[in-house]
């Protein structure tokens, strides 16, 4: 098993409307988590963070965690054409080591 | 503030030639890392530095050798480059020192290699 999973997409969504990308982790110590966004040819871009159980929020981003599902999920609302990307998630399992996903392609159609 | 620069942006070495991927940060980060991104593979980890001074494996070290020259900069050897080392290599840095809770990591532009 995967330490970090995503599905690969693409998650197709129409401008305006609400991506939902998903993450689950195997590692229970697993303290901090961060989504980062990575369009085609370019380096990874951290957009949120988080650590505690709930969600936080950032402009039209939402980060979303749920350790005792071992789950973490980022909601985009409002997509535009310009959040078509490819979102990576990362977990810290505290050894100073960030264990990446495969990322999730996104699309969204104008 | 530049962030993270890497050298060179691109490379194409062949079988057995030796080469080294610089990295620098101007943010005064303790850590710093090394990546390896592949199609279907992700982000691998290949060395990382918590600190100056200081050097780890990561999940695919073999093939590579690092140097944490200063705070600021950390490098990446290649002494006898194969084909399967051909990938986007990415440097990244992070404020936190050793096993802190919150590792918020920034990338460089990373360097595309590719060995014939």
């Amino acid at each position: 098993q995967k330490e970090v999973e995503q599905n690969s997409g693409p998650l197709s969504v129409p401008e305006g409307a609400i991506a939902s990308l998903n993450c689950t982790y195997s590692d229970r110590v697993s303290q901090s988590f961060f989504w980062y966004r990575q369009y085609s040819g370019k380096s990874p871009e951290l957009i949120m963070s988080i650590y505690s159980n709930g969600d936080k929020e950032d402009g039209r981003f939402t980060a979303q965690l749920n350790k005792a599902s071992q789950y973490v999920s980022l909601l985009i609302r409002d997509s535009q054409p310009s959040d078509s990307a490819t979102y990576l998630c990362a977990v810290n399992t505290g050894f100073q080591k960030l264990v990446f996903g495969t990322g999730t392609r996104l699309l969204v159609s104008p | 503030n530049a962030g993270v620069t890497q050298t060179p942006k691109f490379q194409v070495l062949k079988t057995g030639q030796s080469m080294t991927l610089q990295c620098a940060q101007d943010m005064n980060h303790n850590s710093m890392y090394w990546y390896r991104q592949d199609p279907g593979m992700g982000l691998r980890l290949i060395y990382y530095s918590a600190s100056e001074g200081t050097t780890d494996k990561g999940e695919v070290p073999n093939g590579y050798n690092v140097s944490r020259l200063n705070k600021r900069e950390f490098s990446l050897r290649l002494e006898s480059a194969a084909p399967s080392q051909t990938s986007v290599y990415f440097c990244a840095s992070s404020e936190a020192e050793d096993r802190a809770l919150l590792n918020e990591q920034f990338f460089g532009p990373g360097t595309r290699l590719t060995v014939l």
